[in-house]
């Protein structure tokens, strides 16, 4: 079965100081996509990234980089430099054909930064 | 222009009452979705739906129920609520079956 796991359940950083949140998975299938999505204090659920398993090149876009790698079933999220604004909840989430492409999510990584 | 619009983005109710809540998407995506999140933000898969094939997550009661009058909607309709019902609900939709799931704002539920 599928399952993620989001062992930072809370993250305390100050303003312009770098951050990473961990994401663990597992899955059976060969085949399987992870994501990020960002849930601020108003609610609502923001796509940050899809990546597919046969692709493992890092993505950096702007502050936000994330570090895929199969080989301990791990997809990364680094913030640099963070701001005020980053403070929200986080989500890793995965999807493969076992769970018919319904999203497995992991408990979520609050972080807080404080000016 | 919203793309994935929920209402109501609050709903409080009594037990033992039926409500819906409506989900519509103007992406043109072929599959949509119910999340429910709970109080300590666990977000979990409850139903998946096209115009072929509705998957429901086995711990869903069947007090739940996804309708769709159209590829555009999914509708989520609870029977005979309980307190342990509250939660936020979210619905979302994607072009086909693993591909990016955006989501709606949210709708929470208090069942009184």
């Amino acid at each position: 079965a599928q399952k993620v796991t989001q062992a930072q359940t809370e993250i305390s950083v100050v303003e312009k100081e770098d951050v990473t949140l961990d994401c663990v998975y597992e899955t059976r299938d060969t085949t399987y996509y992870l994501f990020w999505y960002k849930q601020p204090p108003s609610g609502e659920l923001v796509f940050l990234i899809r990546r597919n398993s046969f692709d493992e090149q890092n993505e950096i876009s702007g502050r936000y980089s994330w570090n895929f790698q199969k080989s301990t079933s791990s997809f990364n999220f680094t913030i640099t430099a963070s701001q005020v604004v980053d403070s929200a909840v986080y989500f890793c989430a995965l999807s493969d054909n076992n769970a018919g492409n319904m999203l497995t999510f992991g408990g979520g990584t609050r972080l807080m930064v404080k000016p | 222009d919203t793309a994935v619009s929920q209402t109501p983005k609050y709903l409080v109710t009594q037990m033992g009452n039926d409500k819906s809540i409506k989900c519509e998407q103007n992406l043109g995506h072929d599959t949509m979705y119910w999340y429910k999140q709970d109080s300590k933000k666990f977000l979990k898969i409850m139903f998946s739906y096209n115009n072929k094939e509705l998957i429901i997550n086995e711990t869903v009661p069947n007090r739940f129920s996804p309708k769709s009058p159209d590829k555009a909607h999914l509708n989520l309709h609870i029977n005979s609520l309980e307190l342990g019902d509250s939660a936020v609900y979210f619905c979302a939709s994607s072009q086909g079956n693993a591909d990016t799931q955006y989501f709606g704002p949210g709708t929470r539920l208090t069942v009184l």
